[in-house]
């Protein structure tokens, strides 16, 4: 069974429109992540939810707006999405935020 | 500036070598961590050490610690091919519980 899940795994889209990224955890974690790798694979944090609380939101556009239905969903949606937004973007979660982390498979975005 | 630095940036050895990997940061740490990641995949954690902890081990890994220097140091014993992949240290960050990736180490090991 799939710990942390993302859909969908590749999204290609225009300049211009919004899109939205999923993100599931089944290990009873508290704390949720989300993640930018660019092409240069430095991963920096985007967001962190503890129970359903948004505890991290670093320098990010508002453009980007995390939704954390419950504790076990963290979704992203993205509006007005721009050539730099394409990058990988993964979830995580851990137990408390101080813990070790579970990382999803990530998710592609190609903005064009 | 980047909290966590992994020194080198790539390695290459020759399989059945020891790999060793430095990390080095800023700012009072609750813990470091080390994480792998292969090729178009999410990052794995390997080992979770402590601020009080000088060393750790976990099979073939050795994880250790210097808060004085303010670094730490990966080493993965006798190397195989699968161990190749990107290896990255995070940091903790007392102040805010914050989590901070440093920029990866590359590791090739050569069959």
């Amino acid at each position: 069974d799939t710990a942390v899940s993302q859909t969908p795994k590749y999204l290609v889209t225009q300049m211009g429109n919004d899109k939205s990224i999923k993100c599931e955890q089944n290990l009873g974690h508290d704390t949720m992540y989300w993640y930018k790798q660019d092409s240069k694979k430095f991963l920096k944090i985007m967001f962190s939810y503890n129970n359903k609380e948004l505890i991290i939101n670093e320098t990010v556009p508002n453009r980007f707006s995390p939704k954390s239905p419950d504790k076990a969903h963290l979704n992203l949606h993205i509006n007005s999405l721009e050539l730099g937004d394409s990058a990988v973007y993964f979830c995580a979660s851990s137990q408390g935020r101080r813990g070790e982390q579970y990382f999803g498979p990530g998710t592609r975005l190609t903005v064009t | 500036s980047q909290q966590g630095e992994e020194d080198p940036q790539a390695l290459s050895i020759q399989e059945g070598e020891n790999a060793t990997m430095n990390c080095s940061y800023k700012t009072s740490i609750n813990n470091l961590q080390w994480y792998r990641q292969n090729s178009g995949r999410g990052l794995v954690h390997l080992i979770l050490i402590r601020s009080n902890e000088r060393e750790k081990h976990s099979g073939r890994l050795r994880v250790t610690l210097d808060t004085s220097k303010k670094s730490s140091s990966l080493l993965i014993t006798a190397s195989r091919a699968a161990d190749t992949a990107s290896y990255f240290c995070a940091t903790v960050v007392n102040r805010d519980d914050k989590i901070i990736f440093g920029k990866g180490t590359r590791l090739h090991i050569l069959p």
